[in-house]
């Protein structure tokens, strides 16, 4: 069965330091992955997504992601974080073909310190 | 914004009552989907649609039903509330322009319901 496990269910960082969101995931056939961000009381807004080619991902708001195979991982990096990144982010697998019926990871809350 | 609206935006209802959330789009989306939202859980997939009567299950479809009369709009059904059903639901629109570049699920706003 497919599924996603983001390990770090809540992260605090200083406003300037580097970010890593971790992502691991257990699909059998060739996935989508996806990173979501939910700021609070908000629906969900995409950040990017990988389905196929270069496996270092560019996204909105300064985020990128890497997509390793051997490892089944999709981590959200971000070199400078921002008071304004604040939110719950969570990752998604889908399947390229069919209903692309997504599996969501738990979310990770980031808290930002000034 | 991917046109979607979802209503009404907030619900709170008692235990035993149908409940019908609707999710409206403008973008004449081929796919459309319901998840519900809760805390260490992530979202997960109720139903889906893929077309106007067109609909199938997902992970956690027991005691909701969805319907899909016309292209636009997308049914959410509680057939008989539960305090278990209590959650924040979402539709969402899978948006294919122009090949796998562009396939992507954008979300509505949310329906926070709450079953007392």
């Amino acid at each position: 069965a497919q599924s996603v496990t983001q390990p770090d269910i809540h992260i605090t960082v200083s406003e300037g330091a580097s970010l890593e969101l971790r992502c691991n995931y257990s699909y059998g056939a060739t996935p989508y992955l996806f990173w979501y961000v939910q700021s609070p009381g908000q629906g969900l807004q995409l950040l990017l997504k990988y389905f196929s080619g270069d496996t270092l991902v560019q996204g909105i708001k300064g985020f990128e992601a890497e997509f390793k195979r051997s490892q089944s991982s999709f981590n959200l990096r971000k070199p400078s974080v921002h008071w304004s990144d604040a939110a719950e982010y969570f990752c998604a697998v889908g399947s390229i073909q069919g209903a692309q019926k997504l599996v969501f990871g738990q979310g990770t809350r980031l808290t930002i310190n000034p | 914004d991917a046109g979607i609206t979802q209503s009404p935006r907030h619900k709170v209802t008692e235990t035993g009552t149908p409940v019908t959330l609707r999710c409206h789009q403008t973008e004449n989306h081929r796919y459309m989907y319901w998840y519900r939202q809760d805390p260490g859980h992530g979202l997960r997939l109720i139903h889906y649609s893929y077309g106007v009567k067109d609909t199938d299950k997902g992970e956690v479809s027991d005691g909701y039903s969805v319907s899909r009369s016309k292209t636009e709009d997308f049914l959410l059904t509680l057939e008989s509330a539960t305090s278990s059903q209590t959650s924040v639901y979402f539709c969402a629109i899978r948006s294919v322009l122009s090949g796998k570049s562009t396939d992507t699920q954008y979300f509505g706003p949310g329906t926070r319901l709450t079953v007392l």
